[in-house]
């Protein structure tokens, strides 16, 4: 299995839906973050968790709920979304946040469209 | 606060020449520096990364990077490109107060044509 593993990879929703994105990682990891990739924009830091606790939230509205009831599985729950938050959304791991020097694990990502 | 620059958002060269993508950063604590690559439909993949010793790091796909403390840079070069290399690569900072967050550039789409 892959190291960080995203579901679905396409998703195509009405503004008025309810949606969840899922991200599992298999790399004994304690961190897991969830980032927003528009085009022609950096990347954007959505949430972080440690061990399952959150420990970062960047004012993000909250038509976005995450979820991450154990270390290995995060999600992302949506819904009432606009069409400028269709994105590319990606999950990714590292050993531990306040441990500098690992660097994160992506997956792959959602391509989410909102129409 | 750390920002990162990357000063060109696309990059086209010929296959099998050289390149260089630009990376500045801005931060005045000790910083790790990273650079990912992101080939097309798919997430992050690290390339390479600085957390001290020797300026010049290598990294996989024969990408290397010199990190230059006087001019807060990290460019990432490759002496000779292929055509798999068109992807986006992107230029990250951890600083040394923010633990293992990092603060990510715009990206540069490296586009290699035949």
């Amino acid at each position: 299995e892959t190291g960080v593993t995203q579901t679905p990879r396409h998703l195509v929703m009405g503004m008025t839906n309810k949606k969840s994105l899922k991200c599992e990682q298999h790399l004994g990891h304690n961190a897991m973050y969830w980032y927003k990739q528009s085009a022609k924009k950096p990347l954007e830091l959505m949430f972080v968790y440690s061990l399952e606790e959150r420990v970062e939230n960047n004012s993000v509205p909250s038509r976005f709920s995450p979820e991450c009831p154990n270390s290995s599985h995060l999600f992302l729950h949506l819904h009432t979304l606009q069409p400028e938050d269709s994105a590319l959304y990606l999950c990714a791991s590292s050993q531990d946040p306040f441990v500098r020097g690992y660097g994160y694990t992506f997956g792959s990502g959602t391509r989410l469209t909102v129409v | 606060a750390q920002s990162v620059t990357q000063l060109d958002s696309q990059v086209p060269v010929f296959e099998e020449a050289p390149v260089e993508l630009r990376c500045n950063y801005s931060s005045s604590v000790s910083v790790y520096l990273f650079w990912y690559v992101q080939y097309p439909n798919q997430g992050l993949q690290l390339l390479l990364k600085y957390l001290s010793g020797s300026t010049l790091v290598k990294g996989i796909n024969g990408f290397e990077a010199e990190f230059n403390k006087s001019q807060t840079s990290f460019h990432l070069r490759k002496p000779s490109v292929h055509i798999s290399d068109t992807a986006e690569y992107f230029c990250a900072v951890s600083e040394e107060n923010a633990g293992n967050m990092l603060t990510f550039g715009g990206g540069t789409r490296l586009m290699v044509k035949p």
